[in-house]
This record gives C-alpha cells, structure tokens and sequence, in this order.
C-alpha cells in the first residue's frame, strides 16, 4: 500500500532560524495536501499542491512539489513562536484513499 | 458554521465493552473519515465514505466499524475495545476525497 514518510520527525529550532520538512511517497500522487496540527489541537489545512513542479507561498511559508509527483516540502523562513506544532503532509493516489505523513513535530525556542 | 463535530470528546472504556464515537459534518461534504493518531506514528485511516451507503476500510480498520445512512453522519463503532484501541480519533469531512479536510476536535479515547 501507498505510505509517506516524513522527515525529520522533530526539530528543535532557535526563533528566527529557518525550518523544513520533507514528504516522500512510495508512489505517485495526484495532489499533495499540508496540514499544521497546534498542541492538543486537530489538524488545519494549510494548502493543496497538485502540479509536477509546483511552487506556492504563503507568507513565510513556502510548498513544493516535487517533479515526479513522489515528494514535497516545506520551508518556513524566520521561524516564530506560533509556528510550533506538527506539520503532516497528506496524499492520495486516486480519488479515495488519503494517506497522512508520520509528521514533523516542530518546537520553536524564543 | 459548526462544521464538524465529534462526540464525546473523552472516553474511557473497560476492555470488552463496545461504544460508537459519533462524528456529524453540516458542510454537506460526501467524503468522510476516521483516523486514528498515536504517538510518533501520524494519522492512520481506519475507514472512510465516499457518500451516503458507500463505506470502505482504510489502512487499519480490524476492531471497527462505521457506517453511512445519511450525508452528514458517519459513526464509528469500537466492537470490544481492547487497550490497544487507546489512541486520539479524528473525523474529517471534505468535498471530495482529494481536498481540503475538515477535521473534528478529537476523541481521546483510553481502554483499561
């Protein structure tokens, strides 16, 4: 079965340090999702990828998708103390089955 | 806009006894499902619903099962708990199965 893997599974960054974390799948996905999940809290959608190469931003934080469809990553520039918490990326190969990343827990230290 | 919500928000069970986490959705979304979250491990799907009467398993269904009568409702039913059962359940409803999740506050759920 399909599985994503994330990496690293915690980072412990100094404010101001920039972060990322990378996706990868066994196989090729049609879309990429990001989900950034606070302490005690549920996962929030942060952004969908579905294009070979794609790029997108939003303010500090920058999405990649890889070329081949099989990874992604992202990149959080200056980091800030309401960025802590668990980015998960999430994919499917198809229409139905969604399969979430193991997680990068991310703690930011003021 | 309630969006999705989940019932109970705790729980603890003995082994052996069975109970139904409620999961209700007010997007009208056809897509939802149930995952599981443990420790160093992700989310984990454990079922899922394309649409009303549509069920099928996701990566570790044994030990549930849901069901689907109506849009906005997808239960998911523990049979008899066992510890290994205790974990963080979400919901999460979508469009399609391809877009943006709406995920619940959570379930914690712990098995004596």
């Amino acid at each position: 079965g399909q599985q994503v893997m994330q990496i690293p599974q915690y980072q412990h960054v100094q404010e101001g340090e920039d972060f990322t974390t990378y996706c990868n799948s066994s196989t090729t996905l049609s879309n990429i999702q990001w989900y950034k999940q606070r302490p005690g809290g549920h996962p929030v959608f942060l952004i969908q990828l579905v294009k070979s190469g794609e790029v997108k931003k939003q303010k500090r934080l920058t999405f990649q998708f890889g070329e081949a469809k099989k990874n992604s990553s992202l990149h959080i520039t200056a980091t800030q103390t309401t960025d802590v918490g668990t980015y998960f990326c999430a994919g499917s190969g198809g229409y139905q089955k969604v399969t979430f990343g193991t997680g990068t827990k991310l703690q930011v230290i003021p | 806009n309630a969006g999705v919500t989940q019932t109970p928000k705790f729980q603890v069970l003995k082994t052996g006894q069975s109970m139904t986490l409620q999961c209700a959705q007010d997007m009208n979304h056809e897509y939802m499902s149930w995952y599981r979250q443990d420790p160093g491990m992700g989310l984990r799907l454990i079922h899922y619903s394309v649409g009303a009467g549509i069920t099928d398993q996701g990566e570790v269904p044994n030990g549930y099962n849901v069901s689907r009568s109506t849009t906005e409702d997808f239960p998911l039913r523990l049979l008899s708990a066992a510890p290994s059962q205790t974990s963080v359940y979400f919901c999460a409803s979508s469009r399609t199965g391809q877009g943006e999740a709406f995920f619940g506050q959570g379930t914690r759920l712990t098995v004596v």
